[in-house]
């Protein structure tokens, strides 16, 4: 079964500190990385994506770090504020103009202290 | 607004009895997905429909029946068959022509077995 494997399960971090979540997966056909953001209670949204013909993308205070040899990617939140506290997924997915399935991680809580 | 719209928010099921979650999207999405999530476990797809009458097994089908009559909507069964229930259940919704399977979630209903 494809596999998308996240840690840490739960992450402490303070305000102003860089927080940093890890994924890797198996299926190297996998051509898109997204991360969604989770608030108790809510469904998950869409945070920031990625495609494997890049090495990084960033937007504001999110990057996702992206190793295709070493099938991993990470998600850094820069300057991490008590409104990032939430739940982390990471997703993989292939295929492209079809219902491609996501695979996800098993999630990162992610809380941010004064 | 467009959006997805899940109903109730809270469901409350007795052992045996079949209940039915609702799912309606006005984003125009062909394609629509219904996934179950359990704290530590992520998200794991039940059923996916990619067009109106046509929708597919994800992981853990097993005690699910979707079905797919309107484009805007995609209710979720859970039958007596389904031994362990109690979950928030989430749908989402994606459109199928894309480069990217950006997926849209609802708000998610919990449901609780008593």
């Amino acid at each position: 079964q494809q596999q998308v494997k996240q840690s840490p399960q739960s992450l402490i971090v303070q305000k102003g500190g860089i927080s940093i979540i890890n994924c890797a997966y198996e299926n190297t056909a996998f051509d898109y990385f997204p991360w969604y953001q989770q608030f108790p209670g809510k469904g998950p949204a869409l945070l920031i994506a990625i495609r494997p013909d890049v090495s990084e993308k960033k937007e504001g205070r999110f990057t996702i770090s992206f190793n295709k040899s070493a099938k991993q990617f990470s998600l850094h939140i820069m300057d991490s504020q008590p409104g990032d506290s939430a739940t982390y997924f990471c997703a993989a997915s292939r295929g492209t103009g079809t219902a491609s399935k996501l695979t996800f991680g098993t999630g990162t809580r992610l809380q941010v202290t004064l | 607004d467009g959006g997805i719209t899940q109903s109730p928010k809270y469901l409350f099921r007795k052992e045996g009895q079949n209940v039915t979650l609702s799912c309606e999207q006005n984003l125009n999405h062909d394609a629509m997905y219904w996934y179950r999530q359990d704290p530590g476990q992520g998200l794991r797809l039940i059923y996916y429909s990619q067009i109106v009458n046509d929708f597919q097994k994800g992981d853990i089908a097993e005690g699910y029946s979707v079905s797919r009559e309107k484009k805007e909507s995609f209710p979720l069964t859970v039958t007596s068959a389904q031994k362990n229930p109690t979950a928030f259940y989430l749908c989402a919704s994606s459109i199928t022509s894309g480069p990217y399977n950006e997926q849209f979630f609802g708000p998610g209903t919990r449901l609780t077995v008593l």
